[in-house]
């Protein structure tokens, strides 16, 4: 059963922590993205990779890593540098023009 | 500045009509814009996607419209049902390099 899959469904974070969101896709796609969405608000690029072993950064990559090590895997830390972490947390993977969402993974700080 | 938006408003609109949605962007010639479906709590999925030399595109209850000169896609369900019920979002690709612009989504609910 082909898909993208995330985890945590939810996660919280203690001040100071680092913590980090699982992506993994068996649709052999080469690209993968984060986004972070708010309320009220358009996705926010945050990282993307469109080959193993190498990845940009997007609009709002302050605070944020990845790594790219697989090419079904795409995981991204949340770094204590993120000052406003909270939100929904989206992982996409495409073959090219269309993108495949994950469920999400929804961040609270406690 | 470069800006996509989507009415912020939900739109309300009785089962069998048809609900239109509208994205407007500035400052960009896109390539192609596309269309996807939001349910809470989960991750967006694919609907539509138009390309700039193409005005219309359809998919079952689905037709996407796209006029380059007015900057604007509109977005139709016909026969609306409440399982139509959700937010629709649009995303542009500015240029080659297949990353996305999205806008803030419109909720749409379809009241039996």
């Amino acid at each position: 059963d082909g898909g993208i899959t995330q985890s945590p469904k939810y996660l919280f974070r203690k001040e100071g922590q680092n913590v980090t969101l699982s992506c993994e896709q068996n649709l052999n796609h080469d690209a993968m993205y984060w986004y972070r969405q708010d309320p009220g608000q358009g996705l926010r690029l945050i990282y993307y990779s469109q080959i193993v072993n190498d990845f940009q950064k997007g609009d709002i990559a302050e605070g944020y890593s990845v790594s790219r090590e697989k090419k079904e895997s795409f995981p991204l830390t949340v770094t204590s540098a993120q000052k406003n972490p909270t939100a929904f947390y989206l992982c996409a993977s495409s073959p090219g023009e269309t993108q495949y969402f994950g469920p999400g993974t929804r961040l609270l700080v406690l | 500045s470069q800006k996509i938006e989507q009415n912020s408003e939900a739109l309300n609109i009785q089962e069998g009509k048809t609900a239109t949605l509208t994205c407007n962007y500035t400052n960009y010639s896109p390539a192609y814009l596309q269309w996807y479906r939001q349910d809470p709590g989960r991750g967006p999925v694919f609907l539509l996607l138009i390309r700039e030399n193409e005005k219309e595109k359809r998919k079952e209850r689905l037709k996407v419209t796209f006029d380059t000169t007015l900057k604007q896609s509109l977005f139709h369900i016909t026969a609306s049902q409440p399982a139509d019920s959700a937010t629709y979002l649009c995303a542009l690709v500015p240029d080659s390099n297949y990353q996305l612009i999205w806008g803030a989504g419109t909720k749409l609910i379809i009241k039996p």
